[in-house]
């Protein structure tokens, strides 16, 4: 069975600093994609950023960049330049299923705070 | 547009009773999902649906049931509340094209006493 393991449950950064978010994932399919979601206090999920399995470069949107390590199966997020509002709930989430009706498994999160 | 709206925001419900948590998206989206969200876990799926009139089990379905008879809207009926019901529960729509992201709905908040 797909799983997605987050081994992190809180995390403080330094403002200004950057931060790596674990994530690893099982999986017996060689199509696959993994997504990372914030959710801030307000509760609401916000897209990060996604990789396939077929991408040959790290995915990469603003300050947030996707270490992807395919042979040991890790997905990790890194954060640059951290900043007060990047404290969060964050999670690493896999796609299950073909890329057309795909469904997503989460990882239990890791807590980010933020320090000033 | 509105995106993913769902209702109501906040909901008390007593042992027993029922109630339909609503999830609606105008972005004419084909599949739409809900999920679960436990207090410190991650989401988990309960439902999903493919196009309107096709549904399918998640990973925890039990005491929950869903209907799509129209493309913008998913509701989820729970029957017979149990206080393992308490949880934050998401709607979430996508297109269906490669790569993109499922669009999450901001929440219902739901407490069984």
């Amino acid at each position: 069975a797909q799983k997605i393991t987050q081994t992190q449950p809180g995390m403080f950064v330094q403002e200004k600093e950057a931060v790596t978010l674990d994530c690893t994932y099982d999986t017996s399919d060689q199509s696959y994609g993994l997504f990372w979601y914030k959710q801030p206090s307000s509760g609401e999920m916000i897209f990060l950023i996604y990789q396939g399995s077929y991408d040959e470069q790290n995915a990469t949107e603003g300050r947030y960049s996707l270490n992807f390590q395919k042979a040991r199966k890790s997905a990790n997020l890194v954060i640059s330049a951290s900043q007060l509002g990047d404290s969060a709930m964050y999670f690493c989430a896999m796609r299950e299923g073909v890329d057309s009706s795909y469904k997503l498994i989460f990882g239990s999160g890791t807590r980010l705070l933020v320090r000033p | 547009n509105a995106g993913v709206t769902q209702t109501p925001k906040f909901r008390i419900l007593k042992i027993g009773q029922s109630m339909t948590l609503q999830c609606t998206q105008d972005m004419n989206h084909n599949y739409m999902y809900w999920y679960r969200q436990d207090p410190g876990m991650g989401l988990k799926l309960i439902y999903y649906s493919v196009g309107a009139g096709i549904t399918d089990k998640g990973e925890v379905p039990n005491g929950y049931n869903v209907s799509r008879s129209t493309t913008e809207d998913f509701p989820l009926r729970l029957e017979l509340a149990a206080p393992s019901q308490t949880s934050v529960y998401f709607c979430a729509s996508r297109k269906g094209r490669t790569g993109e992201t499922q669009y999450f709905g901001p929440g219902t908040r739901l407490l069984v006493l």
